[in-house]
């Protein structure tokens, strides 16, 4: 089977843009969950997703959203860009929603916020 | 509110020396822990995960509950365990909420 993939694998935007970034899941996989990894504060749970519904959120400000469609791909959104959004943005992927379940990642999005 | 701590952002062994990577975590509930690994220019990856009891690479992992302790373990050190290291902490409930550690880098020294 094909990994997770993500798309783009690198961006560069300005303060105040916006930007989506695309996570494609392993094929029979329904729950996709995003992260933010930063040299300072590691890998941090933004939300997760399962049948196109959002079960879990971390504590990041609205300006990120994602949303999962029915073929369980996957859209994380930043809007109104700041400096510190730069980071390498994860996507995982995982065959069920219980909690004991092992995330299979993918190679991340660097996004770069200038 | 879960946590997850690494104490050591850098262990330095060398080849054939006993490795502990120390993992303390903080959850109001029966967890559920894992450790993942990612090796140079790959990705984040499962090593093992607490409910499966498994040794994994001649890593092996023992939920101390009395300590909140996930510390992983492997008694001779091989230069191709040279990676950082995640603890993960998943819960609550029957949804997916994990929380990493900060990762140790592990190096090992020929």
């Amino acid at each position: 089977k094909a990994g997770v993939t993500q798309t783009p694998r690198y961006l560069i935007k300005t303060r105040g843009q916006q930007v989506t970034l695309s996570c494609s899941p392993i094929s029979g996989h329904r729950s996709v969950s995003w992260y933010q990894q930063t040299p300072g504060q590691g890998l941090q749970f933004l939300f997760e997703y399962f049948s196109e519904t959002q079960r879990n959120k971390g504590n990041f400000p609205g300006r990120f959203s994602g949303r999962q469609f029915s073929n369980s791909r996957s859209e994380m959104n930043v809007s109104t860009l700041e400096l510190g959004d730069s980071a390498l943005y994860l996507c995982a992927s995982s065959l069920g929603q219980g909690r004991h379940n092992e995330q299979f990642f993918g190679p991340g999005t660097r996004l770069t916020v200038l | 509110a879960q946590r997850v701590t690494q104490p050591e952002k850098l262990l330095s062994v060398f080849k054939g020396a006993p490795v502990e990577l120390k993992c303390n975590y903080s959850y109001s509930g029966s967890p559920e822990l894992f450790w993942y690994v990612q090796y140079s220019r790959q990705r984040l990856q499962l090593l093992l995960r607490h409910i499966s009891r498994e040794s994994i690479k001649g890593f092996t992992a023992d939920l101390n509950k009395g300590e909140t302790s996930f510390h992983l373990k492997k008694p001779f050190a091989q230069e191709e365990d040279s990676a950082m290291y995640y603890c993960a902490l998943s819960g609550p409930g029957g949804y997916q909420k994990v929380t990493f550690g900060t990762g140790t880098k592990l190096q090992v020294i020929p």
